[in-house]
């Protein structure tokens, strides 16, 4: 696709429970982001890959967070035990040079 | 310290007015900068990115950046209603990963009619 495309838009789900959420970014973009964003606060760095990899994961707040990006294109984001704490908009953004550019966010709420 | 601090607003200018938005930021080794524009409710859009001293412009943004004050800036000059937004200073730090792209918690636009 022409832009970084996440699913769902929307999730909501119990407290305890898993999700996942998945991000396709612009094709042949190597670098990819996932950020978290609560409401009248900027983006908040979660994890970044380069390619397959993650170049950095200092930003996952804890181990219920894991992400991964086998193939080096799409990426999932996975939150095990959502906590309410969770509830917060995932953004995910892709990047080659210059900026980096995002998809539209999966609003996650925690019940 | 925050890496990257900017007043969170609101900025309230007139129509046609020139909008001013600033940030600093922590590692003295940054390199790259970025600004992004966020409408209620949206992702953020990127509007511009700078990486040496001085001034860049394109349209009716100008990006300004001075290093040895850590300090970037946003004008957007002859302001309309529609340019009211978030706008979110990023940067690209020296240390702790190279591409770790930090962001600032943003300004507040509003244009007024």
């Amino acid at each position: 696709g022409a832009g970084v495309s996440q699913t769902p838009s929307n999730k909501v789900t119990e407290k305890g429970k898993y999700v996942e959420l998945r991000c396709d970014p612009i094709s042949g973009h190597t670098a990819l982001y996932w950020y978290r964003q609560s409401l009248g606060q900027g983006p908040e760095f979660l994890i970044y890959f380069q390619g397959t990899g993650a170049a950095d994961d200092s930003g996952l707040p804890n181990d219920r967070f894991f992400a991964v990006r086998p193939e080096g294109s799409v990426s999932t984001l996975k939150i095990q035990r959502t906590e309410r704490g969770d509830s917060a908009v995932y953004l995910c953004a892709s990047k080659e040079t210059g900026g980096a550019f995002f998809g539209q966010g999966t609003r996650l709420t925690v019940v | 310290q925050k890496e990257v601090e900017q007043n969170s607003g609101p900025l309230s200018v007139p129509e046609g007015a020139i909008a001013s938005l600033n940030c600093t930021y922590s590692d003295r080794g940054s390199q790259s900068f970025f600004w992004y524009r966020q409408y209620s409710g949206k992702s953020p859009e990127l509007i511009m990115f700078i990486y040496s001293n001085g001034d860049k412009e394109d349209g009716r943004f100008t990006a300004q950046l001075n290093k040895a004050s850590q300090y970037v800036s946003l004008l957007i000059r002859d302001s309309q209603p529609s340019d009211s937004a978030t706008y979110l200073c990023a940067v690209l730090p020296s240390s702790g990963g190279y591409n770790k792209l930090i962001f600032g918690a943003g300004t507040r636009l509003a244009v007024h009619p």
